[in-house]
């Protein structure tokens, strides 16, 4: 019944190395994300995919290539990683945005992925 | 670049006390949520404010957009343990990107 799952939860690694963090929603919705919450526990977008489509790149780094898939999933691939990296990486997904003028549509969020780079 | 701050950054309460949290910005939002976030799991929606000056309550908690949508406050009534968590507040630009808040870290204590 797991609405945004993110996988792993804990992923430990060396500086250099290469990883990928997985999500996916049973939700239906179009629309995914990717957000980055620092130790300060402050929460910044990353990307945002709208149908299979790149919507929001929020000056990250190339060593960062979401991928999506399907619209039901959307992956995180890191190249080169470097201590700066180390954080919590949260997926989420929402409906379609209303018109404009509208309120957003609820985030739901996945349970997050606690990346450690030594 | 729009900021949105939060104060307090810590509060700690004992059970039973009123607190306010309050989410500023120099920057105009067409609305703003709240989250509440526990440790080990991500945001959970608590609220959505679209018109300024509205005043939404949800049991013991109230939200207010500021009148010209640029502040937002949190007030929790007679709080309660299970009200401990970090609370974010996020505005939506035009793009209806959320800008998230600076946080305000919540322990109530028994």
């Amino acid at each position: 019944d797991t609405a945004v799952s993110q996988t792993p939860k804990y992923l430990v690694t060396q500086m250099g190395n290469d990883k990928s963090i997985k999500c996916e929603q049973n939700l239906g919705h179009d629309t995914m994300y990717w957000y980055k919450q620092d130790s300060k526990k402050f929460l910044k977008i990353m990307f945002s995919y709208n149908n299979k489509e790149l919507i929001i790149n929020e000056t990250v780094p190339n060593r960062f290539s979401p991928k999506s898939p399907d619209k039901a999933h959307l992956n995180l691939h890191i190249n080169s990683l470097e201590l700066g990296d180390s954080a919590v990486y949260f997926c989420a997904s929402s409906p379609p945005s209303p018109r404009s003028g509208g309120a957003p549509d609820t985030q739901y969020f996945g349970p997050g992925t606690r990346l450690t780079v030594l | 670049t729009q900021l949105l701050e939060q104060s307090p950054q810590f509060l700690s309460i004992q059970e039973g006390e009123n607190l306010t949290v309050y989410c500023n910005s120099s920057s105009v939002f067409s609305s703003l949520q709240w989250y509440r976030q526990e440790p080990g799991e991500g945001p959970v929606l608590l609220v959505t404010v679209v018109t300024g000056g509205e005043v939404k309550k949800l049991k013991r908690l109230t939200f207010q957009f500021g009148d010209a949508r640029k502040d937002s406050s949190l007030h929790i009534t007679a709080a309660q343990p299970g009200d401990t968590g970090l609370y974010l507040c996020a505005g939506a630009d035009n793009t209806d990107k959320l800008i998230f808040g600076t946080g305000t870290r919540l322990q109530v204590f028994p």
